[in-house]
């Protein structure tokens, strides 16, 4: 497909597990955002890619989150040691750059047990 | 019929009405503003964006307009529509950052 594209679409873990959070942005897209949706809320910043540039990860909540980007394309958003309170919906968008329209994948439902 | 004023977090009208859905933002040095459509078990939906140099911009049935004396953006629907029901978030993104601040979202129910 064109668009974002997320995986799983939705995860159960227990408490105490690390995952793995798949996105695969538009092909092309240069920037790429990690955000995080809990049940009735806006979006929450963790984390962006621009390019060969040094990530921003200035909304990373803890040092239990962490995110690569490889070949500027396909990135995953690990979470060690998971947490109740880590349970959201996470996003992914990408866009052509900085000031461009960032188009969302449909999210990973995580829930921990 | 039309509803404006502060940000409400919903919004109930009839399918045909015109909707206005507003939106504060806190940062003077935002440069970049945009709107969202989400519907349940979705990812948030591009509908437009306008930039600071603007203060109206227009889309398919939408509107956007900025007042950045006020810091207030709004959202027009014209002619809701059944299918325009859904949460609608705005989002800001300023020249010293990279991501986008989301606002609260407004619930908007079209009932025909």
């Amino acid at each position: 497909g064109a668009g974002v594209s997320q995986s799983p679409s939705n995860k159960v873990t227990e408490k105490g597990k690390d995952v793995e959070l798949r996105c695969d942005p538009i092909s092309g897209h240069t920037a790429l955002y990690w955000y995080r949706q809990s049940l009735g809320q806006g979006l929450e910043f963790l984390i962006y890619f621009q390019g060969n540039s040094a990530p921003d990860k200035s909304g990373l909540p803890s040092d239990r989150f962490s995110a690569e980007r490889t070949g500027g394309s396909v990135s995953t958003l690990t979470i060690q040691r998971t947490q109740q309170e880590d349970s959201a919906v996470y996003l992914c968008a990408s866009s052509w750059g900085r000031n461009q329209p960032q188009h969302f994948g449909d999210g990973t439902r995580l829930s921990i047990l | 019929g039309e509803s404006v004023g502060l940000h409400l977090p919903t919004l109930s009208v009839q399918e045909g009405d015109n909707s206005i859905i507003n939106c504060a933002y806190s940062n003077s040095a935002s440069d970049y503003f945009i709107w969202y459509k989400q519907e349940s078990g979705k990812g948030p939906q591009f509908i437009i964006d306008i930039r600071s140099n603007m203060d109206k911009r227009q889309g398919q049935r939408v509107t956007v307009l900025l007042n950045k004396t006020v810091k207030h953006l709004s959202l027009q629907i014209a002619a809701t529509q059944p299918g325009d029901s859904a949460v609608y978030f705005c989002a800001e993104s300023h020249q010293a950052g990279t991501a986008l601040i989301f606002g609260k979202g407004t619930t908007l129910s079209v009932s025909s």
